[in-house]
């Protein structure tokens, strides 16, 4: 079946630290990948997505490459600030599933100035 | 462009009471809308599937006659959550997907409302 697996938080950061958190997915076929964060007391905001192999999705200074071979989704920043602490979701959805998302299980990020 | 509004965002009320909680795309249509649950620092759980002008389709474990959905527009769906107790306090969450009438659907992903804190005392 379909599943995703994230880095375990919390994780800890500097400002101005580099950001990896890891996430592998498993599906069949083609599915299309997603970033969200969650801010505290909030829903979801879309972060970004990617929706074909070796695409590279891009916003706010975050960025991950959908890598079919190595089944990942890893997303990165350069220089983290505070305003960055949140929880991150990665998130797979496939079109045999009726476009539901299946989400990893969430990585809290905190940033220290 | 793509947002989803929910209402209340934060309900207190007794055991027993029902509570209705309202899922809105404001600038877009959308078919297709699903309903989450989420605990305290764990991930969100799907409830069910709403679809524009049908049936929700509700996930194993979900209790239908108990969390009632109603997808009676393209813009709004509705999760009733009814003779509510204390284990059903959560952080309910819908979204939304961008489609057209007749359920075609133009995008895969699913735009979030900001959530709502139902507490059942």
């Amino acid at each position: 079946g379909n599943s995703v697996t994230q880095m375990e938080g919390p994780v800890t950061l500097s400002e101005e630290a580099f950001l990896t958190i890891n996430c592998t997915y498993t599906a069949t076929g083609y599915p299309s990948l997603f970033w969200y964060v969650q801010y505290p007391g909030e829903g979801l905001q879309l972060l970004l997505k990617a929706t074909k192999a070796d695409d590279k999705g891009s916003n706010k200074g975050f960025e991950a490459t959908y890598r079919k071979e190595t089944t990942s989704f890893h997303l990165e920043k350069g220089s983290v600030q505070v305003s960055d602490s949140a929880v991150y979701f990665c998130a797979l959805s496939n079109r045999n599933q009726g476009g539901k998302l299946i989400f990893g299980q969430g990585t809290e990020l905190s940033v220290k100035p | 462009g793509a947002v989803v509004s929910q209402h209340p965002s934060w309900v207190i009320c007794k055991s027993g009471t029902s509570v209705k909680i309202e899922c809105r795309s404001l600038d877009f249509q959308a078919t297709t809308m699903f309903w989450y649950r989420q605990f305290p620092k764990q991930s969100l759980m799907l409830m069910a599937t709403s679809n524009e002008g049908s049936k929700a389709t509700y996930e194993q474990g979900v209790e239908k006659d108990k969390f009632l959905i109603n997808h009676a527009s393209l813009t709004l769906s509705t999760l009733t959550v009814t003779s509510a107790h204390p284990e059903d306090s959560s952080f309910y969450i819908c979204s939304a997907i961008y489609g057209l009438a007749g359920g075609l659907r133009i995008s895969d992903t699913q735009y979030f409302g900001p959530g709502t804190r139902l507490t059942v005392l």
